[in-house]
Order: structure tokens, then C-alpha cells, then sequence
């Protein structure tokens, strides 16, 4: 069965720069989910999206946006990366329309601040 | 505010025996529990959920069981195998079926020794 696909898979930037998160959700899921997830600790939610609409938002900075496309695809962009962005992101999506509503995750995004 | 909590860091079991995960919550609007596993460098993988209209859910070798008074959730896997050995989440969430959120645990590493 398709999965949640994320990429890139790692990422190597600097501080200052700007990096761009892409997932693709399973098909016909309408929901996405973003969570970033430090060392040793909890996935943390950043930010949702239900039929390419913001549902929810939890402690995503300001440096950081996102969105969710006509083919549901969604792309979480971070500008004036810091050292503390470092993190996994992981997407995870899901389908309203279910009655169980569990969410899928990505394989995750690994970001490297320098 | 940690309003999932699992008190565990760690758990080491052997192989065909009994592993136990606790998950204690503090917000009494969470109406929907899950279980995660997590393979090192992979997203999470769900495995099993639990509706707060029930106290029980049972799924080949994982059983889910939920204290509504006590605020409590076990994850119950038996017999334990090897392959068994990965961190496991404890989630909350308001809603099932919804596209809320979920709140996570800081997971519980569970070893199981051949």
C-alpha cells in the first residue's frame, strides 16, 4: 500500500538559509500534518492542513510556513534557520471521512542546522 | 505542560513474555488514544487505538486498555518477540475521525531479549 512520502530525507543547511519540507500524502487522505520532533524527544505539532485549508496550529514559528496544494502534496518552508531547528519533521496524513482517524506518518526529514 | 506521560523511559522484557507500556493524561477533553512504534530513523507506524467509549481494544499479540476515571492507557504485548524492540508513543487526541491534532508521549524504548 502507498505510503506517506517525504523528501528530502535529509537536509544540510546553514544558519540564515531557508529549506523547503515536501510531503506527499497517501492517496485520497485530505488531511496533512506537520510535526518536528527534537532529540529524545516527543514529535511536537506544528501545523495541519484539511482540503488545502489551515485546520489547526500549534508551535510553529513565525520563520515558518506552509501550505497544502491542489493535489493535496503539502510543503512546510523555514526561512533564517537556526541552530535549534535541527530536528526530524515528520508529515503524517489522514482521511476525515474515516471513523478510526488514525494518522499515517513519513518516513521523516532530517534537518541539519550549522 | 506534559499532558501525556509516559513515566517509563525504558523496558526490558524477554522473549514470550508480557510487555506492559503505561500512559497517564492529564486533559480530560482527549476522547481518542493511540499507539505508535518507532523504528530508529523511520516515522512512526500506528499499531493500535482505543475510543474512550471503550475500555479494551484487542489486536493479535497488542491489547489496549484505557482507565477513563484514572486517566490511564496500557499497551499490552504478548508474548513479546524481537522484533518487538522499538520506542513506543503514547497519543491523545479530542477527536477520532477528526483532524485534530495529536498529543504526544516522550515514548517508552522497549528492548525484548531473545
Amino acid at each position: 500500500a502507498a505510503g506517506v512520502i517525504q523528501s528530502p530525507r535529509h537536509l544540510i543547511k546553514e544558519k540564515r538559509e531557508t529549506a523547503t519540507l515536501k510531503c506527499y500524502p497517501i492517496p485520497r487522505h485530505d488531511t496533512v500534518y506537520w510535526y518536528q520532533q527534537g532529540p529524545g524527544q516527543d514529535p511536537q505539532f506544528l501545523i495541519s492542513f484539511y482540503e488545502k485549508m489551515q485546520s489547526d496550529k500549534g508551535s510553529i514559528p513565525d520563520r515558518f510556513s506552509a501550505q497544502q496544494f491542489s493535489d493535496y502534496h503539502s510543503e512546510l518552508n523555514m526561512s533564517s534557520l537556526e541552530l535549534g531547528d535541527s530536528a526530524l519533521y515528520f508529515c503524517a496524513s489522514s482521511s476525515i471521512g474515516t471513523a478510526s482517524g488514525e494518522q499515517y506518518f513519513g518516513p521523516g526529514t532530517r534537518l541539519t542546522v550549522t | 505542560d506534559q499532558q501525556v506521560k509516559q513515566n517509563s523511559p525504558s523496558l526490558s522484557v524477554q522473549e514470550g513474555r508480557i510487555s506492559i507500556l503505561n500512559c497517564d493524561y492529564t486533559n480530560s477533553m482527549f476522547d481518542y488514544f493511540l499507539w505508535y512504534k518507532k523504528y530508529p530513523a523511520e516515522g512512526p507506524t500506528f499499531l493500535i487505538s482505543i475510543s474512550s467509549i471503550k475500555d479494551k481494544n484487542e489486536d493479535g499479540r497488542f491489547t489496549v486498555f484505557l482507565n477513563k476515571s484514572a486517566k490511564h492507557l496500557s499497551l499490552h504485548i504478548v508474548p513479546s518477540q524481537p522484533g518487538d524492540s522499538a520506542v513506543y508513543f503514547c497519543a491523545a487526541s479530542p477527536t477520532q475521525g477528526g483532524s485534530e491534532k495529536l498529543v504526544f508521549g516522550k515514548g517508552t524504548k522497549l528492548t525484548v531479549n531473545p
